[in-house]
């Protein structure tokens, strides 16, 4: 079956300009993570849905950033008013749900470069 | 201190060798502990999950020791294919965080 997939695969953007990366989970997951990761750096936790909510988004690293899920399905993640340091790929992974347990599946990400 | 910790490496060990590394976590509340591997490039995949007893999984051992609150990979007779970063995870289901450590770098020679 599809696994994660992630649109665009590169994005190149002029810095203060906004951008919209989607997602796209593995059907029947009700669980949807986002992260950051920079060049050479581990992954940084943005955000995480059960469903349609984000329990928590303290994760996200400013107020430029937000995110929703719509129909336990597709998710977007915004940036408003890209700054040079937004640049990374933004990784998305989905689970069954988020129990311990559950294995997270990462799609392939969306490499984003702020000019 | 960060929350998960781990060595970056890189370790480069001749091809056959064994090698371990370890993995440290400051929140005594974690629940599940996961090992993922990422490629150059590529995105994160589960590698296995470690139990408490400790569990196999051909030439991967995965460790759990809650009191001194580290986790390890050991990997035996390493092949070029493992070159890859090793990545820790700790998931505090009860904060709804899930934490991914810097990586370890894990370079296999011929």
């Amino acid at each position: 079956g599809a696994g994660v997939s992630q649109s665009p695969s590169n994005k190149v953007t002029e810095k203060g300009k906004d951008v919209e990366l989607r997602c796209d989970p593995i059907s029947g997951h009700t669980a949807l993570y986002w992260y950051r990761q920079r060049l050479g750096q581990g992954l940084e936790f943005l955000i995480y849905f059960q469903g349609n909510s984000a329990p928590d988004k303290s994760g996200l690293p400013s107020d430029r950033f937000s995110a929703e899920r719509t129909g336990e399905s597709v998710s977007t993640l915004t940036i408003q008013r890209t700054q040079q340091e937004d640049s990374a790929v933004y990784l998305c992974a989905s689970s069954l749900s988020f129990r311990e347990t559950d294995t997270q599946y990462f799609g392939p990400g969306t490499r984003l470069t702020v000019l | 201190r960060k929350e998960v910790e781990q060595d970056p490496g890189p370790f480069n060990v001749p091809e056959g060798a064994t090698v371990a590394f370890n993995c440290t976590y400051s929140n005594s509340a974690s629940q599940s502990f996961f090992w993922y591997r990422q490629d150059c490039r590529k995105e994160p995949k589960l590698l296995m999950s470690v139990y408490s007893s400790g569990n196999e999984d051909g030439r991967f051992t995965a460790q759990l020791n809650r009191a001194s609150q580290y986790i390890s990979l050991l990997i035996r007779d390493s092949k070029l294919s493992d070159s890859a970063t090793y990545l820790c995870v700790v998931n505090q289901s009860s904060a709804s965080k899930i934490i991914f450590g810097s990586g370890t770098r894990l370079s296999i020679r011929p």
